[in-house]
């Protein structure tokens, strides 16, 4: 089946510094890929979405210039949380669209982002 | 208001009992309906999609059931697991443009099975 990896799983960083999220489509091409935040007990919001070779979307109350998408290709899309605060700590999530019939979509297994 | 309400927050059972789960919706139209377990710390995986002229579809343990007139879908697990402690979460999409995201995800159930 489509397989996501998100890379990585768990990541702690200092506040100011920046952080990069990968998420690659394994065995298809993903022309699209959506990026999610999700705080504990709370269900997935989505922040912004990307597609290969165009400027992401960003959902409204979501800064842009903090958190950089890249869709450079069809296999990998990079999330970058700049000049990260420890409101930023947060569990983070990509997923893709890989079934164009029941617009099946598949999840990366998610990153745990933890600013001190 | 969420346009996808799940019930209950949470839920603790023992092993082998089963267990539904509720999820009413008020978006309208919608294309389908999915159900998805997350585990602690990990991505949602889905365990069943169905569109608005489906009724019931099953995966294995996992029995989800979709009344598009009341707008309810639930999810039935048979004969529960440890391994089934995860939260569970419906989203509903409706019909746009291939490659469009327009999911409404639920808030969760978060089950617990006990020994």
């Amino acid at each position: 089946g489509a397989v996501v990896s998100q890379h990585p799983s768990r990541v702690i960083c200092k506040s100011g510094t920046s952080v990069k999220i990968e998420c690659r489509s394994l065995d298809f091409q993903a022309t699209t890929m959506f990026w999610y935040r999700q705080f504990p007990k709370q269900s997935l919001m989505l922040m912004a979405t990307s597609n290969e070779g165009s400027k992401a979307t960003y959902e409204q109350g979501v800064e842009k210039d903090k958190f950089l998408i890249n869709h450079a290709s069809l296999t990998l899309s990079t999330l970058t949380v700049t000049s990260a605060h420890p409101e930023d700590s947060s569990f983070y999530i990509c997923s893709a669209p890989w079934d164009s019939v029941y617009y099946g979509y598949t999840f990366g297994s998610g990153t745990r982002l933890t600013v001190v | 208001k969420n346009q996808v309400e799940q019930s209950p927050q949470s839920l603790i059972i023992l092993e082998g009992k089963n267990c539904t789960l509720q999820c009413n919706y008020t978006v309208s139209p919608f294309s389908n309906l999915r159900w998805y377990k997350q585990d602690t710390g990990r991505g949602p995986v889905s365990l069943t999609i169905m569109t608005f002229s489906e009724n019931t579809k099953s995966n294995g343990r996992y029995t989800a059931t979709l009344d598009a007139d009341t707008k309810q879908s639930s999810l039935h697990i048979t004969a529960s697991q440890l391994s089934d402690s995860a939260s569970y979460i419906c989203v509903v999409s409706v019909p746009v443009r291939s490659n469009n995201n327009d999911m409404r995800f639920g808030a969760g159930t978060r089950l617990t099975v006990k020994p």
